[in-house]
């Protein structure tokens, strides 16, 4: 599959505690994207890499979030001291360059309880 | 700024009948649109989307859309649906001066009913 993949696709944690999640886009892909899906909303931007330079991040972007792409291939995604808040799908997206097409993994969800 | 507003938060229509799923967005400068599709513990697929030239767009599955700019509205439609179309439908636009973000709206939920 060369599909952009997402691990894990569920996550259940207590809060308070911290979470990581890891994005692997597709290959030759150098734009990485990171979405937030509530339940009954679209997905939300958070935050884009192109390579390894995080470019941009969204108000929603606490600092209790932290994204990198340290070689400009996956990415990683960590939440501290989770809240219940938190909850959501997580969804990464890639593209070849930012005029081409963001091609989205199926996500991970998170449970904060 | 940019928003997209989708007017339906579920569509439920017979088998083989027609569909429309609304969408309306606001944005001060231009805006590239665009329609995705979530099927049930998938992720988001592109059906299709409108850059420049022709307002009409056809994508994926039979699906067309047909850009507005004086309403402002880019709506989906598909003359004849299948049981396999069910899914949550996404409107979302990117502006052109972004390299980045895309604003989607908030979904349709279409249901097809045998």
């Amino acid at each position: 599959d060369t599909g952009v993949s997402q691990n894990p696709r569920h996550k259940i944690t207590k809060r308070g505690q911290n979470v990581t999640f890891r994005c692997d886009p597709i290959s030759e892909h150098n734009r990485l994207y990171w979405y937030r899906q509530t339940l009954g909303q679209g997905p939300e931007f958070l935050t884009y890499f192109q390579n390894e330079a995080q470019l941009e991040k969204s108000r929603l972007l606490s600092d209790r979030f932290s994204a990198e792409r340290p070689k400009g291939s996956f990415s990683t995604l960590e939440i501290q001291r989770t809240e219940q808040g938190d909850s959501a799908m997580y969804l990464c997206a890639s593209s070849l360059n930012e005029n081409n097409e963001q091609f989205f993994g199926p996500g991970t969800r998170l449970t904060v309880l | 700024a940019q928003s997209v507003t989708q007017l339906d938060s579920q569509v439920p229509v017979f088998e083989e009948a027609p569909v429309e799923l609304r969408c309306n967005y606001s944005s001060s400068v231009s805006v590239y649109l665009f329609w995705y599709v979530q099927y049930p513990n998938q992720g988001l697929q592109l059906l299709l989307k409108y850059l420049s030239g022709s307002t009409l767009v056809k994508g994926i599955n039979g699906f067309e859309a047909e850009f507005n700019k004086s309403q402002t509205s880019f709506h989906l439609r598909k003359p004849s649906v299948h049981i396999s179309d069910t899914a949550e439908y996404f409107c979302a636009v990117r502006a052109y001066s972004s390299a980045s973000k895309i604003i989607f709206g908030s979904g349709t939920r279409l249901s097809i009913r045998p």
